[in-house]
């Protein structure tokens, strides 16, 4: 079975400075990759996705992700943090099984930003 | 579009008693998911449904959860007869086509029994 793993449960950086979060994944074949934000109180919106194709890929709000076959890895990126982007980061991993379609979600990780 | 509309945003009742949530996709959208999310357990895919028929159930904890979506704009997770262990946030979602589309999800309904 498919299953996603965030490493860091926290992470405190400070504004300006640049982000890494880290997704690792295991999946037999190359899945689809999400990453999701969530703010206090609110649902989860997509920040970006990788389903083939050019392993860097841009999403919204001045994020980037990489794509590392070799790794399982679906690291996000951010060079320069804002005090708006404290809220917990989702990866998940989408796969397709005869007829069965659904995600599965790492246990987040919660962004910390200091002025 | 409005958006995934939830209701209701916040529910506390006491145990045993009946709950329902619903939901409403946006229109269009052919998926449909129930999602829990706790401290403990993250967030776990309870059910999903495509085209209003339910095609993965297995996340759903036990025969006290049951949900349903009548037609293509309407969805319900009952919990009947509610203990304590359910207290949690209830996310909706719902999505256009296939897999490889965003999930869009709904505010969440908090719900706590006591």
């Amino acid at each position: 079975a498919q299953s996603v793993t965030q490493p860091d449960i926290h992470i405190t950086v400070s504004e300006g400075a640049s982000l890494e979060l880290r997704c690792n994944y295991s999946y037999g074949a190359t899945p689809y990759l999400f990453w999701y934000v969530q703010s206090p109180g609110q649902g989860l919106q997509l920040l970006l996705k990788y389903f083939s194709g050019d392993t860097l890929v841009q999403g919204i709000k001045g994020f980037e992700a990489e794509f590392k076959r070799s790794q399982s890895s679906f690291n996000l990126r951010k060079p320069s943090v804002h005090w708006s982007d404290a809220a917990e980061y989702f990866c998940a991993v989408g796969i397709s099984n005869f007829g069965n379609e659904k995600l599965t979600f790492g246990t987040g990780t919660r962004l910390t930003i200091i002025p | 579009d409005a958006g995934v509309i939830q209701s209701p945003r916040h529910e506390v009742t006491e145990m045993g008693q009946e709950v329902t949530l619903r939901c409403k996709p946006i229109s269009g959208h052919d998926y449909l998911f129930w999602y829990r999310q706790t401290m403990m357990r993250g967030l776990e895919l309870l059910i999903y449904f495509n085209n209003n028929v339910p095609i993965d159930d297995s996340g759903m904890p036990e025969d006290r959860f049951s949900a349903k979506m009548p037609n293509a704009s309407f969805s319900t997770l009952k919990i009947q007869p509610s203990e304590p262990r359910d207290s949690a946030v209830y996310f909706c979602a719902s999505s256009l086509k296939r897999l490889n589309n965003e999930q869009f999800f709904g505010p969440g309904t908090r719900l706590t029994v006591l």
